[in-house]
């Protein structure tokens, strides 16, 4: 099945600075979905970005559908953008079922 | 539009003993799927539900069970509780068709003592 890695597993940062967050996956996708889990365990949609540039606030994700890799930039963050981010896809004909990266745990200080 | 909800929002059982998890989807979405989350294994999908129909299912023992209503409402079963299915259990919802982004709700905390 597909194969989906993120880069990296853990960044600190201090508040104000910037970040790229990467997920690399291994097949052709109909969906690519980034999330960020929140405290209490709920996975809220960041971006749905099966290819191209998509931009909401802080926060933008880039597909390259043909290079098989997505990034996600958080900018000026704040400490409220700590959490896991995680990112999934769902494979072309495939089973529409989410395959998940491991995420990304960001810490950010004050 | 009221998001993806599920009762309950945390649970203690024993083992051996049975457990059924609600989920009930936005507003006119059709497919519900299941997601388990352990730190171990990490987010790995369970199984999709369609128009009451189960769609897929992921590598997961007959233990777990599910079915969705013609509300698209969908109830997960797991039955004879091990230690290691202590887990948060993610429910998501999507429209269908060509709409294929999915949206999930706060989860179910289970502990199996």
């Amino acid at each position: 099945g597909i194969q989906v890695e993120q880069s990296p597993p853990d960044l600190i940062l201090q508040e104000g600075a910037n970040s790229t967050l990467r997920c690399n996956f291994s097949d052709s996708v109909n969906n690519l979905q980034w999330f960020h889990q929140n405290p209490w365990g709920q996975l809220i949609n960041l971006f749905y970005i099966p290819s191209g540039t998509k931009q909401n606030g802080r926060l933008s994700a880039t597909t390259v559908a043909t290079e098989r890799y997505s990034l996600l930039y958080i900018s000026s963050s704040q400490t409220t953008d700590s959490g896991v981010y995680f990112c999934a896809v769902d494979s072309q004909g495939g089973s529409e079922k989410l395959v998940f990266g491991k995420g990304t745990k960001l810490t950010v200080n004050p | 539009k009221a998001g993806v909800t599920q009762t309950p929002r945390y649970l203690i059982k024993t083992r051996g003993q049975q457990v059924t998890l609600s989920c009930s989807p936005i507003s006119g979405h059709r497919s519900v799927s299941w997601y388990q989350q352990t730190p171990g294994q990490g987010l790995q999908f369970l199984f999709e539900y369609f128009s009451e129909t189960q769609r897929n299912k992921g590598n997961f023992p007959g233990r777990f069970s599910g079915r969705q209503f013609s509300n698209s409402r969908s109830e997960m079963n797991v039955s004879t509780l091990e230690l290691g299915d202590s887990a948060l259990y993610l429910c998501a919802s999507k429209r269908g068709g060509s709409y294929n982004e999915q949206f999930f709700g706060p989860g179910t905390r289970l502990t199996v003592l």
